[in-house]
Order: structure tokens, then sequence, then C-alpha cells
């Protein structure tokens, strides 16, 4: 079957450093995968994707990276500030971006002051 | 705000009664998406439409969850003789492109 699961349940970060966070899938022929934030009390927010004819991907402050010998995806943040604390969800958007988009079970992200 | 509206935010109910929600998405976008999230979990899959098509259904649709988008535009998601494994938060996204938008949800509670 199909599957994305994120390696930490928690991560806890001081204010300023790198965070990274990582996540596995299943499905060899998955495409498509996207990053999402959710913070309290608000749906998940698209932070960033990749597809799978890429190994990296660079937003502001964020960039993705997508191994796809061991099958492993990682969010790294740069220069973590407070406003990231959120849930973040590695996301498999199956054969491409067009298709339904399965959800791991999320890392929640902490920063220390 | 991204621009897909979620109708009501909240709900209680008991046992046993119907409710219903609604999503707007954003105008134009033609892939509408329904997710059931719980505590501490990411959200599933429910069924997802394209315009007014509705092209899968989840396993976890069961018999008493029906959703529908009749126009292509707005979409209402009916649960049927609500259990107390219904409470969640009900998200919708919509889609025109790769990037997906999702509403704040409507968090369910049935006593």
């Amino acid at each position: 079957g199909e599957s994305v699961g994120l390696h930490l349940p928690t991560l806890s970060v001081q204010e300023g450093d790198n965070s990274i966070i990582n996540c596995a899938y299943s499905n060899s022929a998955s495409d498509y995968f996207i990053w999402y934030k959710q913070e309290s009390g608000k749906g998940p927010q698209f932070i960033i994707d990749i597809r799978s004819n890429m190994d990296k991907r660079q937003g502001q402050r964020v960039t993705v990276l997508l191994n796809k010998t061991v099958k492993h995806l990682s969010l790294q943040i740069a220069a973590t500030q407070p406003g990231d604390s959120a849930v973040y969800f590695c996301a498999d958007s199956g054969y491409s971006s067009a298709s339904k988009i399965i959800f791991g079970s999320g890392t929640r992200l902490s920063i220390r002051p | 705000d991204t621009g897909v509206s979620q109708n009501p935010r909240h709900k209680i109910t008991k046992r046993g009664q119907n409710v219903t929600f609604r999503c707007d998405p954003i105008s134009e976008h033609n892939r509408l998406y329904w997710y059931r999230q719980t505590l501490g979990q990411g959200p599933e899959f429910l069924t997802y439409f394209q315009n007014e098509a509705q092209l899968e259904k989840s396993r976890l649709l069961s018999d008493r969850f029906s959703a529908e988008r009749p126009k292509g535009s707005f979409s209402t998601l009916e649960i049927q003789r609500t259990e107390q494994g219904d409470s969640a938060m009900y998200l919708c996204a919509s889609q025109s492109g790769t990037e997906a938008f999702f509403g704040q949800g409507t968090r369910l509670t049935v006593v």
C-alpha cells in the first residue's frame, strides 16, 4: 500500500539553529512530494514540493531533499524562528500533482528561546 | 486566509443526528478534496472531485457519509446517524495546478 511516515513525532530546536525533519515513503512509483505546515487551529499550509526527477529544491529558508534510492525525504529550515513552531507533514501525491494527497503522521517542531 | 472557506467552524451534535458541512473552494479551482483529521494524526483522505464528478472515495467513507459538488463549485459533506467516532476535524482543500489550499476545517464533536 501507500504510506509516508515521519521519523520523529517531536523535534525541539534552539532558535536560530537549523531544523531538519525527516520522512520516509514506501511507494517507489511516487512522483510528487509536498511538505505542509500546520499551526494550531488551522488547516495545512503548503511549504514546498519536489518531483521525483529532482533531488533538491530550495525555497525561502527551506530546502527539500529527496533520496529515491532509500525512499527518504527531508525538510531543512534555516535559522529557525518562533513562527516556525507547528506540525510538519510530508505528503505523497502518487503519480502526479493531480492525484490524491496522502499525509504522514507529522512532526511537531518546537523552538527553544 | 487561504481563500477556501468552510462552514461551520465548529459543530456539536448528539449521537444519531445528521450533520452537513459546506466548503467553498477558491473560485475556478477544479479539484476539491475532503479530509478528516483526528488529534495527533495527519489528515486522512476521504474523497475528491474534479469539477462536479466525484472521482475517488476512501474506504474510510462509510455509507453514512456522502459528499456532493453539484455545480462544480461549493461542496457539501453529510454524515448521517453520527457516531462518537466521527468526532474529528473535517478539512476541505481546493487545487488548480500543483498546490492544494486548505480551509481551516470544521471541528465536529459528537456527544
